[in-house]
């Protein structure tokens, strides 16, 4: 199973600052991963898929990158509205797998 | 436009047995890898199953010879038969369509709760 590990478990960020979340597999899954964001009492939604593509109704400050065994989450300018849990996700070997989770707060 | 409506979640004994099921609207689920993700109380995602839409199917260790995947393409619905169960599953389960190896929908969860 491939283990991912998500730093750090939790932010506490001021509106325009900019978030990093990293994610580490423990072995690569090529750019089969993926990041999502989940409000409280909400579904999941897809932010970025395969490490670095944008997803169509997406804000532009949600960006991704990495490739292997290394990602990075980034939000540029974090406004109110992006106070959440973001999971990163893989794909690429049964069992797809999930990340610990990200909280961010907003101060 | 895609929706996904999951139902038939509940209180259940230990031990016990439930199904719960996802009705899709908008695309036929057939054609789609279909999974079933948990999410307990205050916790993280944890991926149960996926029914390929070629027609196989996979579990996650945890509930391998417990639970099994089903879909009816008549109904456009997909199932979760769910036995002998431990209050370890009690969780909120989310039906979540795959396309081209991205879940990109999820339904509202439906929560599976199993005390005594």
């Amino acid at each position: 199973e491939i283990v991912l590990t998500q730093s750090p478990d939790f932010q506490s960020v001021t509106p325009k600052e900019r978030v990093t979340i990293t994610c580490r597999a423990s072995q690569s899954v090529d750019s089969t991963l993926h990041w999502y964001q989940q409000k409280p009492d909400q579904s999941p939604k897809l932010l970025i898929k395969y490490a670095s593509q944008s997803i169509s109704g997406v804000p532009s400050r949600f960006s991704g990158s990495g490739s292997g065994t290394d990602f990075t989450l980034t939000i540029d300018s974090l406004e109110a509205e992006d106070a959440a849990t973001y999971y990163c996700h893989q794909s690429r070997t049964l069992p797809w797998t999930f990340g610990q989770g990200t909280k961010v707060e907003i101060k | 436009e895609v929706q996904l409506v999951e139902s038939g979640g509940g209180l259940v004994q230990p031990g016990g047995s439930l199904r719960i099921s996802c009705a899709a609207s908008g695309f036929p689920v057939s054609s789609n890898h279909m999974n079933w993700v948990r999410q307990a109380p205050g916790k993280g995602l944890e991926w149960v199953s996926v029914f390929y839409s070629g027609g196989n199917t996979y579990y996650a260790d945890s509930v391998k010879g417990r639970f099994t995947i089903s879909r009816d393409n008549s109904k456009n619905t997909l199932y979760l038969q769910m036995n002998s169960l431990r209050a370890e599953d009690s969780a909120v389960y989310y039906c979540a369509r795959m396309m081209q190896w991205v879940i990109d929908y999820w339904g509202q969860g439906t929560l599976v709760t199993v005390s005594s």
